[in-house]
């Protein structure tokens, strides 16, 4: 059973629609987190939660929104979508925050293609 | 400025053989490094991961050799099989940052029958 449950797996959006990439983790973990992988990049930090709040945020754009309705969930708002935009975000969840050492788990990604 | 490389980008090995995999770094605020196995459609996942404070952590027959002075670590995986055919993610973190982790591009490894 997948622990950390993303949804929609694939996403195909129009150049400047808005999507919200869905996540959910049942792993009881106190923090969440939004990487994304592209082609022409490494995996990338984007976001860190952590008890619901944002402990840090490495994305220029503000186009990208975290929204956390619950403690388990960590959606991802995207806003005025660009091609640039293409990748696959990975939610990922771990127990504690600023704890040493500390083990990230990952979802399965959303793929998003933009047109 | 990449922070953390890994090298070759792709690696071949016959099934049986030992696969060595590459990474470097630049911080040296970094001091927990994971590897990461990702499968094609799939999130990456936890293979093994090692400390500044220790120069080698063994898990069956996943290695990590770690060379703090260098700034070099080193995956090794003995006795590859076909099912070890995914790519290979070296990540790094400084101890303060939490879970933030900053990846290597990658090495695809391909282990042939």
């Amino acid at each position: 059973d997948p622990k950390i449950i993303q949804k929609p797996k694939y996403l195909v959006a129009v150049t400047g629609s808005e999507k919200i990439l869905i996540c959910e983790q049942y792993l009881g973990h106190n923090a969440m987190y939004w990487y994304r992988q592209s082609a022409k990049k490494p995996l990338e930090f984007m976001f860190s939660y952590s008890y619901q709040k944002l402990m840090d945020n490495q994305t220029a754009s503000s186009r990208f929104q975290p929204q956390s309705s619950k403690k388990n969930h960590l959606d991802l708002q995207i806003t005025a979508l660009k091609p640039d935009d293409s990748a696959t975000y990975f939610c990922a969840s771990s127990q504690s925050p600023g704890t040493q050492n500390t083990e990230v788990f990952f979802g399965k990604g959303t793929r998003l293609t933009v047109v | 400025q990449q922070q953390v490389r890994q090298s070759p980008q792709s690696l071949t090995v016959w099934e049986g053989e030992t696969a060595i995999l590459n990474c470097s770094y630049e911080d040296s605020t970094f001091n927990y490094f994971p590897w990461y196995q990702q499968f094609p459609g799939e999130g990456p996942a936890l293979l093994i991961s090692i400390s500044s404070v220790s120069d080698k952590k063994e898990d069956g027959r996943f290695t990590i050799f770690f060379n703090k002075r260098e700034k070099k670590l080193s995956l090794h995986i003995t006795d590859s099989q076909p099912g070890d055919s995914a790519t290979y993610f070296c990540a790094a973190s400084p101890n303060n940052a939490g879970a933030k982790l900053t990846f290597g591009g990658g090495t695809r490894l391909t282990v042939r029958p």
